[in-house]
């Protein structure tokens, strides 16, 4: 199947800070990426949809000025959290679904990347 | 509103076999998936069932029943390598994935 990356796996900063988490389609071409936030023992909440050379789209409740998000090419998009505080640690996971359709699925099948452990002290 | 609900946790035997349930209440409906995910680690995707019936996979079958909103995954044999949480997610009207919060399944040997 189809791979997905994300980088880094893991971050500690200090409040304040920004940091800049990387979602990569690395064998094939995604012109929209998901991302998602998951805090422990719960399910997977959709913060934004990325679409490659425009705007992305977020959910009610997340602020797009906090999660830039920037989807530069086919196969990366980044979200920056700035000026992080404790409260957004937490594991950010990316998606990107396959071009056209796969397996029947409408949309294509979503590959997930690895996840990145964000924690902000 | 959009509600998607599993079980929390569930506990089974190696070698055994248990059900998963999912029921959920959508604005509109183009196929349900179960996924698998380990601590610390992303979901993967195990099925997508978009018409009544079951499907099945090897160790892993899913269910679904659109008149009544419900869906199951099956899996038989257990292996302790099967301790997951298993996320049930609705493709919406509008192409979204709406999640559930998981099942945490426990297996002991």
């Amino acid at each position: 199947g189809a791979v997905v990356s994300q980088h880094p796996s893991w971050v500690i900063c200090k409040s304040g800070t920004s940091v800049k988490i990387e979602c990569r389609s690395l064998d094939f071409q995604a012109t929209t990426m998901f991302w998602y936030r998951q805090f422990p023992k719960q399910s997977l909440m959709l913060m934004a949809t990325s679409n490659e050379g425009s705007k992305a789209t977020y959910e009610q409740g997340v602020e797009k000025d906090k999660f830039l998000i920037n989807h530069a090419s086919l196969t990366l998009s980044t979200l920056t959290v700035t000026s992080a505080h404790p409260e957004d640690s937490s594991f950010y996971i990316c998606s990107a679904p396959t071009l056209g359709t796969s397996g029947g699925i409408p949309g294509g099948e979503q590959f997930f990347g690895p996840g990145t452990r964000l924690t902000v002290l | 509103g959009q509600n998607i609900d599993q079980p929390t946790e569930m506990t089974a035997t190696e070698g055994a076999i248990v059900q998963i349930n999912c029921t959920y209440q959508t604005s509109g409906f183009n196929g349900l998936f179960w996924y698998q995910q380990h601590a610390g680690e992303a979901p993967t995707f195990l099925s997508y069932n978009v018409l009544d019936g079951l499907e099945e996979k090897g160790r892993f079958s899913s269910f679904l029943s659109r008149s009544k909103g419900y869906s199951y995954l099956l899996l038989k044999e257990l292996q302790m390598k099967d301790s997951a949480s298993y996320l049930c997610a609705v493709l919406d009207s509008n192409y979204q994935l709406i999640w559930g919060a998981g099942t945490k399944l426990i297996i002991k040997p």
